[in-house]
């Protein structure tokens, strides 16, 4: 068992509906991050916060709006996404301290697999 | 900017055989940490081990081990003992010390352990 937790593990929506993707994590980390991972390929960072506050924003289309309500729990709202957003989305979180990013692994959850229709 | 280049995208290994993944990096930070993942067909992905740029000893966890040779900016993988559930994805990764500790990841070697 994995200690981030992302919900659901699979989901499959239309082009036109609005759901949203969960990630919750216990470990006091204070740096959350969101990535895209196409099939065969290695993961495409999304978003990252920081303590609470959206740090990196990688240039991702507004249907994506990410969410961080409190430090344990990292949320993606989708909205009018396209059939090329299809993907696994991979939830990471880590110890925040800049000092102390180079020596700590990320620690990712098992992912939603994104179907749209 | 940093870069991580993996140059096998598929590695064959006989079960209980030893098999070493590459990995080279750039970047211009002194102070960095490279990192090996495994990620399985299910789609997790598994923290495996560490080196840091500082670290005089290569790092090792269980069956795996880092060959880290810093003046050629390499930090290869070593599998001993492979089993059947090795097979998966390997993505190498390396992380600093700006940039919200976002990691860079090479383009992952599928290794298929064979019976």
């Amino acid at each position: 068992d994995t200690e981030v937790t992302q919900t659901p593990k699979h989901l499959v929506m239309g082009m036109t509906n609005k759901k949203s993707l969960k990630c919750e994590q216990h470990m006091g980390h204070r740096a959350m991050y969101w990535y895209k991972q196409k099939a065969k390929k290695p993961p495409e960072l999304m978003f990252v916060y920081s303590y609470e506050k959206l740090s990196i924003n990688e240039s991702v289309p507004s249907r994506f709006s990410p969410e961080c309500p409190n430090s344990s729990l990292l949320n993606l709202h989708l909205h009018a996404l396209q059939p090329e957003d299809s993907a696994l989305y991979l939830c990471a979180s880590a110890w925040g301290a800049p000092a102390v990013y180079s020596n700590q692994p990320q620690h990712f959850g098992d992912g939603t697999r994104l179907s749209i229709l | 900017a940093q870069k991580i280049t993996q140059t096998q995208p598929g590695m064959f290994v006989q079960e209980k055989e030893a098999v070493t993944l590459d990995c080279t990096y750039d970047t211009s930070d002194p102070s960095y940490g490279l990192f090996w993942y495994k990620q399985p067909s299910s789609g997790e992905m598994i923290f495996l081990i560490y080196q840091g740029s500082y670290d005089q000893q290569n790092a090792t966890e269980g069956r795996y081990s880092l060959n880290f040779q810093k003046a050629r900016k390499s930090a290869n993988l070593v599998i001993s003992a492979s089993q059947l559930g090795d097979s998966a994805m390997y993505f190498c990764a390396m992380r600093e010390n700006t940039n919200a500790g976002k990691s860079t990841f090479g383009d992952g070697t599928t290794l298929t352990v064979k019976p």
